[in-house]
């Protein structure tokens, strides 16, 4: 069975603070899939980014960046000088790229709070 | 526009009335899900569908059935609710080689579902 963790529940900053919310996940197939989504006090989601599981490589955009290491398997979410705007719950999820890569599996998300 | 569309996006019932959430996607996606969101809990995922006759549990199935008679429905039924379906509930769709290749699920705006 596959598991993601966010054990960071809340955070709060103030505004232009570096921030990194921490995902933590389990699973037992060699190739996954991994993905962060926002979702703002309007209650939508919004997908970030997506990370294959053989693909190490750190990603920037903008002020976003995400440090994706195997050995300790860990996806990091990291918020470059905070803004007002990015205050939302951040999900980290799962899927296996197996023969079950519809079973999607969701951290229990973080609620970020950036004060003015 | 493309969109997932639910309905109703309200709802107060009574326990073991029989209700249907509907789900519907005008982008031709192959892949469905559903999802429900408690606080502490994230979301989680209660069915997927990857192709139309293509269903499969996801992680909390209980007390849920779905079906996939057409690509773009995707209802998700309550047969006898109970107060612990009380939930916050998403469908989401992709293309399903879409969901590996960009990561992108397409929620819909959510169904607040109240069981007395």
């Amino acid at each position: 069975a596959q598991k993601v963790t966010q054990a960071q529940t809340e955070i709060s900053v103030v505004e232009k603070e570096d921030v990194t919310l921490d995902c933590v996940y389990e699973t037992r197939d060699t190739t996954y899939y991994l993905f962060w989504y926002k979702q703002p006090p309007s209650g939508e989601l919004v997908f970030l980014i997506r990370r294959n599981s053989f693909d190490e490589q750190n990603e920037i955009s903008g002020r976003y960046s995400w440090n994706f290491q195997k050995s300790t398997s860990s996806f990091n979410f990291t918020i470059t000088a905070s803004q007002v705007v990015d205050s939302a719950v951040y999900f980290c999820a799962l899927i296996p790229g197996g023969t079950s890569y519809g079973k999607l599996t969701f951290g229990q998300g973080t609620i970020l709070t950036v004060h003015p | 526009e493309a969109q997932v569309t639910q309905n109703p996006r309200y709802l107060i019932t009574v326990t073991g009335k029989k209700l249907t959430v509907t789900c519907s996607q005008n982008m031709n996606h192959e892949y469905m899900s559903w999802y429900r969101q408690d606080p502490g809990l994230g979301l989680r995922q209660i069915y997927y569908s990857m192709n139309v006759e293509v269903t499969d549990k996801g992680d909390v199935p209980e007390g849920y059935k779905v079906s996939r008679k057409e690509k773009r429905n995707f209802p998700l039924i309550l047969e006898s609710p109970s107060p612990n379906q009380t939930s916050l509930y998403f469908c989401a769709s992709s293309l399903s080689g879409g969901l590996l290749n960009t990561g992108e699920l397409f929620f819909g705006e959510g169904s607040r579902l109240t069981v007395l």
